[in-house]
């Protein structure tokens, strides 16, 4: 166990629709980050807070956004659903400056038909 | 090119052999070198972890890093059945600041038969 905990585990959405999913950090971890992983892929880098702020993005489009709360724990948007965003995402929580382990929660599942 | 490549097998091996999971990279600024275990369905587990060039040993697990050659592996002892899964490498820049942000390989998918 990680203590890295996401939901929904899985979820259906229809094209077009809008998702967010939910990720409560490692104890003491004030880094989140968000990696998408489709089928047969490594995760992608979507973006990381820190300090509640957007601290690094990857490459992907705007309509992927997110927040981070005080406590650490963080949403994933998701807006104007497309099906290739039919992927695993990943939340994974680390600590700034105590070197670069990296902690992965269970994944939330998102079918997008 | 992807700036980390990895073959994505599968690999077939008898249970007691010796596997070899490899990546090539690209970036010659990469400091940090992980593997992650993947088990279907679920979020990947931190294996092993790396900075810099040189080897690291846990149980049956062994990790090398070649920066001069951009190249990292990781060899498992005695596999067993329970070792079935894929081995994603993973690696990133040096800095606080990267911090989280890694690059992943496509994953090697491993089956060790009893």
């Amino acid at each position: 166990e990680t203590g890295v905990t996401q939901s929904p585990t899985h979820l259906i959405k229809t094209r077009g629709q809008q998702v967010t999913l939910r990720c409560s950090s490692q104890s003491g971890h004030n880094t989140v980050s968000w990696y998408q992983q489709a089928l047969g892929q490594g995760p992608q880098f979507i973006f990381q807070y820190y300090r509640e702020e957007e601290n690094g993005r990857g490459n992907f489009p705007p309509r992927f956004s997110g927040l981070q709360f005080p406590n650490y724990s963080s949403e994933l948007n998701v807006n104007a659903l497309e099906l290739d965003d039919s992927a695993l995402y990943l939340c994974a929580s680390s600590q700034q400056g105590s070197g670069n382990t990296i902690y992965f929660g269970e994944g939330s599942w998102l079918t997008v038909v | 090119q992807k700036e980390v490549e990895q073959d994505p097998g599968p690999l077939s091996v008898p249970e007691g052999a010796i596997v070899s999971l490899n990546c090539t990279y690209s970036n010659s600024a990469f400091q940090y070198f992980m593997w992650y275990r993947q088990y279907s369905r679920k979020g990947p587990e931190l294996l092993m972890y790396t900075y810099s060039s040189g080897n690291k040993e846990d149980g049956r697990f062994t990790a090398q890093v070649d920066k001069s050659s951009k190249y990292i592996s990781l060899f498992i002892r005695d596999s067993q059945p329970s070792d079935s899964a894929t081995y994603l490498c993973a690696m990133s820049l040096h800095g606080s600041s990267n911090t989280g942000k890694l690059i992943f390989g496509q994953g090697t998918t491993l089956q060790v038969k009893p």
